[in-house]
């Protein structure tokens, strides 16, 4: 079992609709979690963090962490064209520096 | 400002040869770290630094692979005898140390092949 762990998609959402992207984790050690948008041929963008269970909004993005059932959630509200990309999914273990990354889902929003 | 830079962008490199790989971090980052990106594979730690202390290597594939950081900035990443399953994207990132969230910052990366 990998320890972060997306589904790949492709995930088609039409424009001006809610994108939902979803993430779980293995190790209840994981402390905080990061959502990284990456363009096709470039590097990965931080979107958002949250360590705190509950949500996290930032704009048109709301973050979701639910320690309990180990997962982590990225909502895209009023999706748009631009908001086409693979999202990684990573998260950090308490006393680890390194991010675990999950393999992204890829988003693809229909005008 | 600026952000991370990395040289340099492509490289290509005939099996068995050593390469080099540049990471600049953004200015007043102390931690640093090396991750790379197979095609179609999630990110992969490498190697971790943070300010003078001893780095974390956990991540490295195999004895090829070394890195060192002058003067707590500038960093290299250096794989010996390269094989072609060393091609990928190998991506630095660096972060500003007392933030609450950890957050890392990406440079573009330095795409290797291996021939």
């Amino acid at each position: 079992q990998k320890e972060v762990e997306q589904n790949s998609g492709p995930l088609s959402v039409p424009e001006g609709a809610i994108a939902s992207l979803n993430c779980t984790y293995s190790d209840r050690g994981s402390q905080s979690f990061f959502w990284y948008r990456q363009y096709s041929g470039k590097s990965p963008e931080l979107i958002m963090f949250i360590y705190s269970n509950g949500d996290k909004e930032d704009g048109r993005f709301t973050a979701q962490l639910n320690k309990a059932s180990q997962y982590v959630s990225l909502l895209i509200r009023d999706s748009q064209p631009s908001d086409s990309a693979t999202y990684l999914c990573a998260g950090r273990v308490f006393g680890n520096e390194k991010l675990t990354f999950g393999t992204g889902t890829r988003l693809t929003i229909i005008p | 400002g600026a952000g991370v830079s990395q040289s340099p962008s492509n490289k290509v490199t005939e099996k068995g040869k050593d390469v080099e790989l540049r990471c600049d971090p953004i200015s007043g980052h102390t931690a640093l770290y090396w991750y790379r990106q197979s095609l179609g594979q999630g990110l992969e730690f490498l190697i971790y630094f943070q300010g003078n202390s001893a780095p974390d290597k956990s991540g490295l594939p195999s004895d090829r692979f070394s890195a060192e950081r002058t003067g707590g900035s500038v960093s290299t990443l250096t794989i010996q005898r390269t094989q072609q399953e060393d091609s990928a994207v190998y991506l630095c990132a660096s972060r500003l140390s007392g933030t609450a969230g950890y957050e890392q910052y990406f440079g573009p990366g330095t795409r290797l092949t291996v021939t």
